[in-house]
């Protein structure tokens, strides 16, 4: 069972452009969202998370809007440039020892 | 400060053999974590550990085993490998910070193929 649904697999998205990548959650338990980003043959980073009791949080060109009511959450990414392509992937966890649960990944490329 | 590193980074296996992967944090986190990654499946947890001594079952725990004798070390092991087993295996660290685990921090994982 999918807890975490990302969506879309795939996308491309020119320079400068918004990249958009959705995510929805079935568990109201979960309370913690962070996305990570992945370069081939890396592990995943930390891009940027949030907490439930706001609504949006911004850092530089990356931005998370939440929806608790709709249970979704978007990452955003302004000024898409050629160095962000790489595979993007939400998660949602909660409790003590936060165990992440991971949508299936978006495979972002920007053309220069 | 090498952050998460993981042994091996490349492993080829036959059916029913085993093996052990090592991962190692200099960070000094409480708390760690094996995710497996498959094709259009993300990551999923196998197992994880709260502390030195402890380890509890993740999301996809079946055949696969794990040790914390020491706070820098997690230990994943496949007693019998089977071709299902065949994945990229990612460890992670994290330390408690004002009532939560705080962020994780992934090693560079291990291509395991299972023949």
């Amino acid at each position: 069972q999918q807890q975490v649904k990302q969506s879309p697999q795939s996308l491309i998205v020119q320079k400068g452009g918004i990249s958009i990548i959705n995510c929805a959650y079935e568990n109201t338990a979960f309370d913690y969202f962070p996305w990570y980003q992945q370069f081939p043959g890396k592990g995943p980073a930390l891009l940027i998370a949030i907490r439930p009791d706001v609504s949006e949080k911004k850092e530089g060109r990356f931005t998370i809007s939440f929806n608790k009511s709709a249970k979704q959450f978007s990452l955003h990414i302004m000024d898409s440039q050629p160095g962000d392509s790489a595979t993007y992937f939400c998660a949602a966890s909660m409790g003590g020892a936060q165990k992440l649960v991971f949508g299936q990944g978006t495979r972002l490329t920007i053309n220069p | 400060n090498a952050g998460v590193t993981q042994t091996p980074k490349f492993r080829v296996l036959k059916t029913g053999q085993s093996m052990t992967l090592l991962c190692a944090q200099d960070m000094n986190h409480e708390y760690m974590y094996w995710y497996r990654q498959d094709p259009g499946m993300g990551l999923r947890l196998i197992h994880y550990s709260v502390g030195e001594g402890t380890t509890a079952k993740g999301e996809v725990p079946d055949g696969y085993n794990v040790s914390r004798l020491k706070k820098q070390n997690f230990l994943l092991g496949l007693e019998s490998a089977a071709p299902s087993q065949t994945s990229v295996y990612f460890c992670a660290s994290s330390t408690p910070k004002g009532g939560w685990a705080g962020e994780q921090f992934f090693g560079p994982g291990t291509r395991l193929t299972v023949l």
